[in-house]
């Protein structure tokens, strides 16, 4: 159990174009869902938390704007990467938690993200 | 805001071998601790976690690790791997209050070699 799902898995796109990534918890309702980016060889670092319904918070240094964050329903969450520039290449990895169980984070497998 | 710290960035064992990677935390109030591990080209999956109680927790696939408290640590130990555990293994802590979100350690590279 506790399966969350990302798509694409890897996605190259130009310079300029916007990307979206999905998050999907399989067979769990996450009210939470979190986004990380790893950088090669690096550790996962936090950049939002969404609840569904409301609002992403981020967190400092991440733009908003840039990074757009949808948490439309309890088994989707969509971050959204505009004007994408070479800089925002990585890896982006989601997480969910259930209800309940705030503390424990079940990741998806990631999607690599390269912008030419 | 809490920290983590991995010392060892990367281990080589030889299969058999006994492993110890270290973690320790920065935070004053209560946290909860875990241990992640993401083998090539997987997602991170829980190896275990501590919450309170028994300060020494097992989890999965033989690995067990001890919080100490005084030490702000909470080590992984394994008593002998094997070659399957190559993998980066991430230490991890959320505090009991405040932003319940993960704070990840760098990371440890280990690589098994059979």
């Amino acid at each position: 159990g506790a399966v969350v799902s990302q798509h694409p898995s890897w996605v190259i796109c130009k310079s300029g174009t916007s990307v979206k990534i999905e998050c999907r918890s399989l067979d769990f309702q996450a009210t939470t869902m979190f986004w990380y980016r790893q950088f090669p060889k690096q550790s996962l670092m936090l950049m939002a938390t969404s609840n569904e319904g409301s609002k992403a918070t981020y967190e400092q240094g991440v733009e908003k704007d840039k990074f757009l964050i949808n948490h439309a329903s309890l088994t989707l969450s969509t971050l959204t990467v505009t004007s994408a520039h070479p800089e925002d290449s990585s890896f982006y990895i989601c997480s969910g938690t259930i209800p309940g169980s705030i503390y424990e984070q079940y990741f998806g497998p990631g999607t690599r993200l390269t912008v030419t | 805001a809490q920290s983590v710290s991995q010392h060892n960035h990367h281990v080589i064992l030889s299969e058999a071998a006994s492993l110890e990677l270290g973690c320790n935390y920065s935070y004053g109030g209560t946290v909860n601790l875990f241990w992640y591990v993401q083998y090539p080209g997987q997602h991170l999956q829980l190896l275990l976690k501590y919450f309170s109680g028994d300060p020494l927790v097992k989890g999965i696939k033989g690995f067990e690790a001890e919080f100490i408290k005084s030490k702000f640590s909470f080590n992984l130990r394994k008593p002998s791997v094997q070659w399957s555990d190559t993998a980066e293994y991430f230490c991890a802590v959320i505090a009991d209050t405040g932003r319940r979100a993960l704070t990840f350690g760098s990371g440890t590279r280990l690589q098994v070699q059979p």
